[in-house]
C-alpha cells in the first residue's frame, strides 16, 4: 500500500500521560501536514512540514504538542501531559508541493 | 482568517432522489477541493476545481466552482446508499499550504 499510513490507529490513555503518534507519508511527497478532527467538525490544521522543516504551527498547538520530521520522511506528533480536551482524531496528510493532499487513516485518541 | 461554511449540516435523502450541498468561503480561493469521509473513516479526496465557473462530473456527482471563486456546490443525482458519509469542501489559505475545511454535510440515505 503506497498511501499515507498512521500508527497507532487507536490510543487510549489516562490524563497526564504522554503519547506519540507516527505518520508515514506517500514516499515522494515533500509536504506533510497534521490536522485534528473532533466530532461533527472538519479537520483543523495543526502544523506543516516542507521536507524536514516545520514551517508553521497553529495556535491550536499548545506547548504540550510537538511535531518532528527529522529526515524529511516520517513524522511524529507528541502530546505531553494529555488532557481530556485532547481527545480527537489526529490526521496526517501529505502532498507533493501544491498538489492535493492525501490523508492517512488517522489516530483516534481517547484521554480518560 | 479564512472561513469556509457548508450548508446544510445534515441531509437526509430518500434513495433515488437528488440533492445539493453548498460551500461558501469568506475569501476568494485559488481552488476548492472536495473530500468524502465515510463513517469511521478518513477524508478521501474527490476532486479539485481551479477555474472560475468550472464544472466537473464524476458519475452521479457534479461539482461546480462559482464565478467569483468564493463558493462551490456538489450535486448528487439518484442518491444511493453508497453515497452515505460526510462531504467536506476545503480551500487553501493564501499561503497555499494549509486547507481550511468546512464543517461538512453529513448525508444519510433512506432505502
Amino acid at each position: 500500500d503506497t498511501g499515507v499510513s498512521q500508527d497507532p490507529r487507536h490510543k487510549i490513555t489516562k490524563r497526564g500521560q504522554n503519547v506519540t503518534f507516527r505518520c508515514d507519508p506517500i514516499s515522494e511527497h515533500n509536504r506533510l501536514y497534521w490536522y485534528r478532527q473532533t466530532l461533527g467538525q472538519g479537520p483543523e490544521f495543526l502544523t506543516y512540514f516542507q521536507n524536514e522543516a516545520q514551517l508553521e504551527k497553529s495556535r491550536l498547538l499548545s506547548d504540550r504538542f510537538s511535531a518532528e520530521r527529522p529526515k524529511g520522511s516520517f513524522s511524529t506528533l507528541e502530546i505531553q501531559r494529555t488532557e481530556q480536551g485532547d481527545s480527537a482524531m489526529y490526521l496526517c496528510a501529505s502532498s507533493l508541493n501544491r498538489e492535493v493532499s492525501f490523508f492517512g487513516p488517522g489516530t483516534r485518541l481517547t484521554v480518560l | 482568517g479564512q472561513q469556509v461554511m457548508q450548508i446544510p449540516q445534515y441531509q437526509h435523502v430518500q434513495e433515488g432522489e437528488d440533492f445539493t450541498t453548498y460551500c461558501n468561503s469568506s475569501t476568494t480561493l485559488s481552488n476548492i477541493q472536495w473530500y468524502k469521509q465515510r463513517p469511521g473513516g478518513h477524508p478521501v479526496f474527490l476532486i479539485q476545481l481551479v477555474k472560475s465557473g468550472e464544472v466537473k462530473k464524476q458519475k452521479r456527482l457534479t461539482f461546480q466552482f462559482g464565478e467569483a471563486k468564493k463558493n462551490s456546490s456538489l450535486h448528487i443525482t439518484a442518491t444511493q446508499t453508497t453515497d452515505v458519509g460526510t462531504y467536506f469542501c476545503a480551500g487553501p489559505e493564501t499561503n497555499d499550504y494549509k486547507l481550511s475545511f468546512g464543517a461538512g454535510t453529513t448525508v444519510t440515505v433512506r432505502a
